[in-house]
């Protein structure tokens, strides 16, 4: 069966600091690989999608970059955080193509990060 | 814990039919209340949302309203589309910061 993990669950760093996240699907072979943001009382906000290794698009301006070293592993960075990019982030994956009868997208547990 | 339920799908109906998709949650005081859709082959895209009890939000033809005596919010809509075919998540925000999704139900409209 397919899994996606995310770490670190909870993160609390200070503003100019250095950003993280990683997240690994396991169970599936090429996937199409997604951020998503969360801002309190707010919608959730898709930041980055890869269709394949190296290969990201990025859906809104911003501090905030993301990798795809490997087929299954899709990381979000920052070189300096703001106090704005406070927030739930969400990973997650579908398959390649997807189709009207397996659209599901999955997602992970998530990482709540605090920028103080 | 917070958590949510979600009606089970899939849900198949036909062109101009009314449609219900139960949602009821747990948590901690009044959170805002989301619901998402995904449509084939796409990301996910918010729906509709309410912020605080009685609130009703909408939007394409979808409403939902935020019930705190009942902890529901249910989606429902007057006369679907085939293109309403996707699939729908509930969504409260968690005391932890966090979203809490429902497991989805598929919708399929058929014409």
């Amino acid at each position: 069966s397919q899994t996606i993990h995310q770490w670190p669950a909870t993160l609390v760093q200070p503003v100019g600091s250095p950003l993280s996240l990683e997240c690994t699907v396991e169970g599936t072979s090429n996937p199409n690989l997604y951020w998503y943001r969360q801002a309190a009382g707010r919608g959730l906000q898709l930041l980055f999608y890869s269709v394949g290794i190296g290969q990201i698009s990025s859906e809104v301006p911003q501090n905030l970059s993301a990798s795809r070293p490997q087929d299954r592993q899709f990381i979000l960075s920052s070189k300096k955080l703001l106090l704005s990019d406070s927030g739930f982030y969400l990973c997650a994956w579908t398959r390649q193509g997807g189709s009207p009868d397996n659209p599901f997208q999955y997602f992970g547990p998530g990482t709540r990060l605090l920028v103080l | 814990g917070d958590s949510v339920t979600q009606m089970e799908g899939p849900v198949t109906l036909s062109e101009e039919a009314f449609l219900t998709i139960n949602c009821t949650y747990t948590a901690t005081g009044y959170p805002s209340l989301f619901w998402y859709v995904q449509y084939p082959g796409e990301g996910l895209q918010l729906l509709l949302k309410a912020t605080k009890a009685d609130d009703k939000g909408s939007n394409k033809g979808f409403e939902a309203t935020y019930r705190k005596e009942t902890t529901s919010f249910h989606l429902e809509k007057g006369s679907v589309q085939v293109s309403d075919s996707a699939v729908y998540f509930c969504a409260p925000w968690g005391s932890q910061g966090n979203l809490i999704f429902g497991k989805g139900t598929k919708l399929s409209v058929k014409p």
